[in-house]
């Protein structure tokens, strides 16, 4: 019973780099939602993705970001030309539906480093 | 208790004692909340949730208090043990925005001692 699985769990780019990050949801979930943690923050919603479609991407910065969750495969959040303040913790996490009451359930997390 | 590191309020307990944990929340046209718990180097781990339309929900060895009146949150854990020592956050969705768009309180830090 597989939970809500990220990868990679450690990157580190370079400045102006680009950085990938993937996350499968448990199964049977079809709603993902991305949060980041900075540092001495807590969580702060980014996006918000049902299959093909990008539902509420109001947390997202206006650059650089951006994130998919195709037919096939994971839900990718991307972020170009990296900078030192994207270094953080990128949250995944899934629900059945998008209703009260549907848990929603975390990954272990993707922490960015940029040097 | 000293806060330190995230400069998050802290609560120090000693092994067997109860702990309760508190959060104010804004929105009050929210309607779902949950407690999350999140050790160090992990993501956040569901604990319990409670609907705006209850006021005590009880789990093992925990109980969330929801109070709409003043907008308060709470978090008992019974006979709290060493392995309950990490953050806590309280998060609250619903009042017209998607369930999933959780907004976060800022966090706890539970430090249980044996």
């Amino acid at each position: 019973n597989a939970g809500v699985m990220q990868n990679p769990r450690h990157l580190v780019r370079r400045r102006g780099q680009e950085a990938r990050l993937r996350c499968s949801p448990m199964k049977g979930h079809s709603h993902v939602y991305w949060y980041r943690q900075l540092p001495e923050e807590g969580l702060k919603f980014m996006v918000y993705l049902q299959k093909e479609n990008i539902i509420d991407e109001s947390g997202m910065p206006k650059e650089r970001f951006s994130a998919e969750f195709p037919k096939e495969g994971p839900s990718i959040l991307r972020i170009q030309q990296v900078v030192r303040g994207d270094s953080a913790a990128y949250f995944c996490a899934s629900s059945r539906a998008d209703l009260s009451g549907n848990t929603i359930y975390f990954g272990e997390g993707s922490w960015l480093t940029v040097v | 208790g000293e806060s330190v590191g995230l400069h998050l309020p802290t609560l120090s307990v000693q092994e067997g004692d109860n702990s309760i944990i508190n959060c104010a929340y804004s929105n009050s046209a929210s309607d779902y909340f949950i407690w999350y718990k999140q050790e160090s180097g992990k993501g956040p781990q569901f604990i319990i949730d409670i609907r705006s339309n209850m006021d005590k929900r009880q789990g093992q060895r925990v109980t969330v208090l929801l109070n709409k009146t003043v907008k308060h949150l709470s978090l008992q854990i019974a006979a709290t043990q060493p392995g309950d020592s990490a953050v806590y956050f309280c998060a609250e969705s619903g009042g017209g925005t998607s369930y999933g768009k959780l907004t976060f309180g800022q966090g706890t830090i539970l430090t249980v001692h044996p």
